[in-house]
């Protein structure tokens, strides 16, 4: 069976400093993955996604990026975070063709000082 | 472009009440539904699926949810609430025509919240 994983769970970082978070995915090949940002209140807004390895889109334009290194590892950075970067992050994975729902980490929870 | 609403940021039920949570889509193709559940600090889980196949779907939890074409909705219902149903639910149809990419778009959540 699929499995995902995230890491950190949580994280407490000031304002101006690097970011890294990992995503890995178990069990399928060439998976669809998706890093979303909840923040309180505005539901899940999709960051990026990506359909095979180093094949990377951006749907909101701001001071994060993402990566795909390997195929079932997705990586979410950013050289200086800011206030506003703070809130959920959750990593999905899902197959081509026919849709079948997302399937979602357990998500980190980003705290920006 | 296709959207979702869910009417109601909060519904409040007892416990062994009905629970009924409201889904509309607007899809220019034949639409892909979904609803997941998400817990306080959790990731989300998918609850059901519509892709075509029955309308009525039944999934986790005792949870089923009708697609009803006509209505343009696919509202969520469980029969008898259990406090362990409190969390988020959110609706989600398909972006592409046919899917072919997975991607979602997602409704804003709705909270509910069971009385003991």
């Amino acid at each position: 069976s699929q499995t995902i994983h995230q890491w950190p769970a949580t994280l407490v970082q000031p304002v101006g400093s690097p970011l890294s978070l990992e995503c890995t995915v178990e069990g399928t090949s060439n998976p669809n993955l998706y890093w979303y940002r909840q923040a309180a209140g505005r539901g899940l807004q999709l960051l990026f996604y990506s359909v095979g390895i180093g094949q990377i889109s951006s749907e909101v334009p701001q001071n994060l990026s993402a990566s795909r290194p390997q195929d079932r590892q997705f990586i979410l950075s950013s050289k200086k975070l800011l206030l506003s970067d703070s809130g959920f992050y959750l990593c999905a994975w899902s197959l081509g063709g026919m849709p079948r729902g997302q399937y979602f980490g357990p998500g980190t929870r980003l705290t920006v000082t | 472009a296709q959207s979702v609403t869910q009417l109601g940021s909060h519904v409040s039920v007892s416990e062994g009440a009905l629970v009924l949570l409201r889904c509309n889509y607007s899809s220019s193709v034949p639409p892909y539904l979904f609803w997941y559940v998400q817990y306080p600090n959790q990731g989300l889980q998918l609850l059901l699926k519509y892709t075509s196949a029955a309308t009525l779907v039944k999934g986790i939890n005792g949870f089923e949810a009708e697609f009803k074409k006509s209505e343009t909705s696919f509202h969520l219902t469980k029969p008898s609430a259990h406090m362990s149903d409190a969390a988020e639910y959110f609706c989600a149809v398909s972006s592409s025509p046919g899917g072919s990419q997975g991607n979602l778009i997602f409704g804003k959540g709705t909270k509910l919240s069971v009385k003991p």
